[in-house]
């Protein structure tokens, strides 16, 4: 399997512009999981899916932000309008319940730089 | 509210040198603990999980341990190598299988050659 894959790896925009990242999961997984990651607050979760249900959005910074997940083999998260502190790596992860006692596969994340 | 705590936050060890890795946690309450390697520009990778009703784990020179009523785990790395170079981050899962992960903000460990 190819992993979790991510895409824009990287992306720069401007203050005000809608940011759209994408994930597609491990094929068969049935739990995906968007985290943050930033120097000061480390990694943060802030929205996970079960079998493409939001289960736990309390993680979600804002009204800013939002999550879909309109099948098992993708999910986007949107940040609009995108504001300098959204500025981060943006990690999309998935896992199988009860494989490998439950280890989750991150992708390589999308570095997000907003001017 | 569980508080997940690496110390040190960098470390910087000669090549060959045997060396831990420390990660506290504050509820006991745990699932499972996982330790993760990052390198610069990528994605986490798993390296061990234990179960919380397991001790200890190991995987070629990494062995990691779990002390539940301490709030305690350790990653020992034998032999360092200028390759395991990274942040290592512990993650512990609360509320049972379906439970999320919780991130210590890593140590970033660096093997001199």
């Amino acid at each position: 399997d190819a992993g979790v894959i991510q895409s824009p790896r990287h992306e720069v925009t401007e203050m005000g512009q809608e940011v759209t990242l994408r994930c597609k999961p491990i094929s068969g997984h049935d739990y995906l999981f968007w985290y943050r990651q930033t120097m000061m607050r480390g990694l943060e979760l802030l929205i996970y899916f079960n079998n493409n249900v939001p289960i736990d959005d309390s993680g979600m910074p804002e009204d800013r932000f939002s999550a879909k997940m309109p099948n098992a083999s993708f999910s986007t998260l949107k940040i609009q309008p995108s504001e300098p502190r959204d500025s981060a790596v943006y990690f999309c992860a998935s896992r199988l319940l009860g494989e490998a006692g439950n280890t989750i596969y991150f992708g390589e994340g999308s570095w997000l730089t907003v001017v | 509210k569980q508080e997940v705590t690496q110390i040190p936050a960098a470390l910087s060890v000669p090549e060959g040198e045997n060396l831990v890795l420390n990660c506290s946690f504050t509820d006991s309450a745990i699932y499972n603990l996982q330790w993760f390697r990052q390198d610069p520009g990528k994605g986490l990778t798993s390296l061990l999980l234990i179960q919380s009703s397991q001790r200890e784990q190991t995987s070629g020179r990494l062995n990691a341990s779990l002390d539940k009523s301490s709030g305690r785990s350790t990653l020992y790395i034998a032999a360092s190598q200028p390759g395991d170079s990274a942040t290592y981050l512990c993650a512990l899962r609360g509320g049972g299988s379906q439970g999320n992960l919780i991130f210590g903000k890593g140590t970033k460990l660096s093997v001199k050659p």
